[in-house]
């Protein structure tokens, strides 16, 4: 089912840091991150696998616990352009892919 | 790069219309979606669609809904007997089918039903 994210909505300073987490109930096969910005489709940032590894795009990263059905993204020093929805996506064993309700990202000068 | 097309980029339409939504998905991919974003709501999920039939749906789809890809490369929303609910950003992806690739979105139609 749907993956559950926290925080609901994130307020920063530029060159703060943020976690986002996404849960779910049921065995994961992977997560997939996107982010949106306002009136724009969502954008692929990255997926991961399940064994736990952790990846990498410019200064956001993101780690998969397969154990916990968790995954993490970490925005560190944020920027300005990082602003808008993050998304997580769920894949299950059975190929079934949910989104998770997003959480919004506000950063300010 | 090659990327997902959607048309028109805006609709608007009287309540009880019918209405159907195009989208170009990426060439060689073979997994098609549809989403709806109700203004300042989540991405939900409608449907699915693999080898010319549908993979998988959500409540939400439901008889007032069908997809239809009607020749080699476009893919089709429509949706019947529109009601004021029905208005929202429509989203259209495409995805190669290999798992742990990811879904491309088109940049989506707001459709608006007055």
């Amino acid at each position: 089912q749907q993956p559950v994210q926290s925080p609901q909505a994130v307020i920063l300073r530029e060159g703060e840091d943020a976690v986002i987490n996404c849960s779910s109930s049921k065995a994961l096969y992977s997560v997939h991150w996107y982010r949106q910005k306002h009136g724009e489709a969502p954008v692929f940032l990255m997926i991961l696998l399940k064994g736990g590894e952790q990846k990498g795009h410019d200064k956001i990263s993101a780690s998969f616990n397969e154990k916990k059905q968790q995954s993490s993204l970490y925005l560190t020093a944020s920027q300005l352009s990082y602003s808008g929805t993050y998304f997580c996506g769920t894949e299950d064993n059975f190929n079934k892919f949910y989104f998770g309700s997003g959480t919004k990202l506000n950063v300010k000068p | 790069e090659p990327e997902v097309t959607q048309t028109p980029s805006h609709q608007v339409t009287q309540m009880g219309q019918e209405v159907i939504l195009r989208c170009v998905p990426i060439s060689n991919h073979l997994y098609f979606y549809w989403y709806r974003q109700i203004l300042g709501q989540k991405v939900e999920f409608l449907v699915s669609f693999y080898n010319n039939e549908i993979s998988e749906k959500s409540e939400i789809f439901d008889d007032q809904f069908s997809v239809e890809r009607p020749d080699g490369s476009n893919f089709t929303l429509k949706i019947r007997s529109t009601k004021l609910e029905d208005s929202a950003m429509y989203f259209c992806a495409s995805s190669t089918g290999i798992r742990n690739q990811p879904q491309h979105f088109g940049d989506g139609t707001r459709l608006s039903i007055l």
